[in-house]
């Protein structure tokens, strides 16, 4: 059981918007900010949004994170089939006193 | 080029120990955490621990799973972090991942490759 909560699946067809959400608490999300992570089985994860919303360089603005209270989502629209990946929230644990994982979305583009 | 690779894994025996490394380049290696992460075959990513640079002291966090058994240290001349793990248990069957933590936006925007490790009699 992770102590962020993520649906385990979301779809979309191409060229649509979908949004994947996290759930946490005041120790977590609310009081720290949130990193999301694309992963391709056998590769290195990749990061999508750093400080709740900022994209690194070279992530397409398709791409967007934000935060409320206790919850954060990452957004994606204009879908793709390359976006078919999981995807995981991450944020420090003020409680835990490290970092803690949502347990993954698996995205698939129909 | 940032680059981090690990290295190290392999079967082990439950109960025995194992040394992971994580060499770095491309970058000033000793201004940066290194957190390492692993997955479990059919698993999410979980957080194990991390390092922090020496600026911060250089004081190391684990995860409530690992904690007591895994320890992380860092030599900065030589660019690389080390996860050892001890009595290690079958779910710690894994694939581990080192990455970098940037300072001072808090992500890790730079992983290995990872490196399987297996915990099996």
């Amino acid at each position: 059981q992770s102590v962020l909560t993520q649906s385990p699946s979301a779809s979309g067809t191409p060229g649509q918007r979908v949004t994947i959400s996290c759930s946490g608490s005041s120790s977590n999300i609310e009081s720290n900010t949130v990193n999301w992570f694309q992963h391709l089985p056998g590769t290195a994860p990749k990061l999508l949004i750093y400080s709740n919303y900022q994209r690194p360089s070279g992530v397409p603005d398709r791409f967007s994170g934000s935060k409320s209270g206790t919850s954060a989502s990452l957004a994606i629209s204009g879908l793709q089939s390359e976006d078919e990946a999981d995807y995981y929230c991450a944020a420090w644990d003020d409680s835990l006193i490290g970092w803690v994982f949502g347990g993954g979305t698996k995205l698939t583009v129909l | 080029e940032v680059q981090l690779a690990e290295s190290g894994g392999g079967l082990v025996q439950p109960g025995r120990s194992l040394r992971l490394s994580c060499t770095a380049s491309g970058f000033t290696f000793g201004d940066y955490a290194i957190h390492w992460v692993r997955q479990a075959p059919g698993k999410g990513l979980e957080w194990v621990g991390f390092i922090r640079s020496q600026g911060y002291g250089g004081t190391t966090e684990n995860a409530a799973s690992v904690k007591g058994r895994f320890t992380i240290s860092r030599d900065d001349a030589r660019a690389i972090a080390y996860l050892q793990m001890n009595s290690l248990k079958t779910e710690d069957t894994a694939v581990y991942y080192c990455a970098r933590e940037d300072d001072p936006s808090g992500g890790f925007d730079h992983w290995g490759q990872g490196t399987l490790v297996t915990v099996s009699s």
